[in-house]
């Protein structure tokens, strides 16, 4: 079965860039997506393919693709950014999820 | 705009059968190309995706779930609903619904509330 692997964990200071990795088979080859989750919320669409960034989600979250990682980028990195994220792809006819990375501001 | 709201029984008994409404408002569940989807959270773990319904009836399953798994879709109620039967402690998580865009990464936006199903006798 296909899998999608990201760091568990990324510390980042406040006002630095954070990135967070997802790599997978041939992901460059397909799309990814993101979700914020904060604690005991649901999650939250911040990348939608790639490197679009749905409306309502602030212009320091971004994506990108090379290879067989996809980045989620967090400029400028707020307190309220600290939540784990979770990467998603789809490969045969399955929905995919990596295993989250949880980032901290600190 | 479109909500989703999870409802049913907290507490499950093993090998027993897990049910589970998802409720659409603000919108209908038949308009637009969407899916809907059921995808569930152990404490403290990832995600898992269960499976999804297109309001054709058509369906698609985790292959770890689909043996157990049923998901179906009443229009007229704008609900769609997840059984998932012979349940352990393993099934024990948070459940939530998610409306799915059929793209070619097929993300899901926006999701339910989550309810938490505890398995125990």
């Amino acid at each position: 079965s296909y899998e999608l692997t990201q760091p568990p964990s990324v510390s980042v200071s406040p006002g630095q860039t954070a990135s967070i990795t997802c790599s997978g088979d041939k992901l460059g080859h397909k799309y990814a997506c993101w979700y914020q989750q904060k604690p005991g919320q649901s999650p939250v669409l911040v990348i939608s393919q790639d490197t679009k960034r749905p409306s309502g989600i602030p212009e320091r979250f971004s994506g990108s693709t090379s290879g067989n990682t996809a980045t989620l980028t967090i400029n400028g990195t707020q307190a309220m950014d600290e939540a784990d994220y979770y990467c998603q792809a789809w490969d045969s006819s399955t929905v995919v999820f990596g295993g989250g990375t949880k980032l901290t501001v600190l | 705009q479109v909500q989703l709201q999870e409802s049913g029984p907290g507490l499950v008994k093993p090998s027993q059968t897990l049910s589970l409404t998802c409720t659409v408002s603000g919108g209908s569940i038949s308009s637009g190309s969407y899916y809907w989807s059921w995808i569930r959270q152990p404490a403290g773990k990832g995600l898992e995706w269960i499976g999804r319904i297109y309001t054709s009836g058509s369906t698609n399953y985790n292959p770890s779930l689909k043996s157990r798994v049923t998901i179906s879709v009443d229009t007229s109620k704008n609900q769609f609903s997840l059984k998932l039967t012979s349940v352990t402690a393993a099934d024990t998580a948070v459940y939530y619904c998610a409306r799915g865009v059929p793209t070619v990464v097929n993300w899901f936006d926006p999701w339910g509330q989550g309810t938490l199903v505890t398995v125990s006798s």
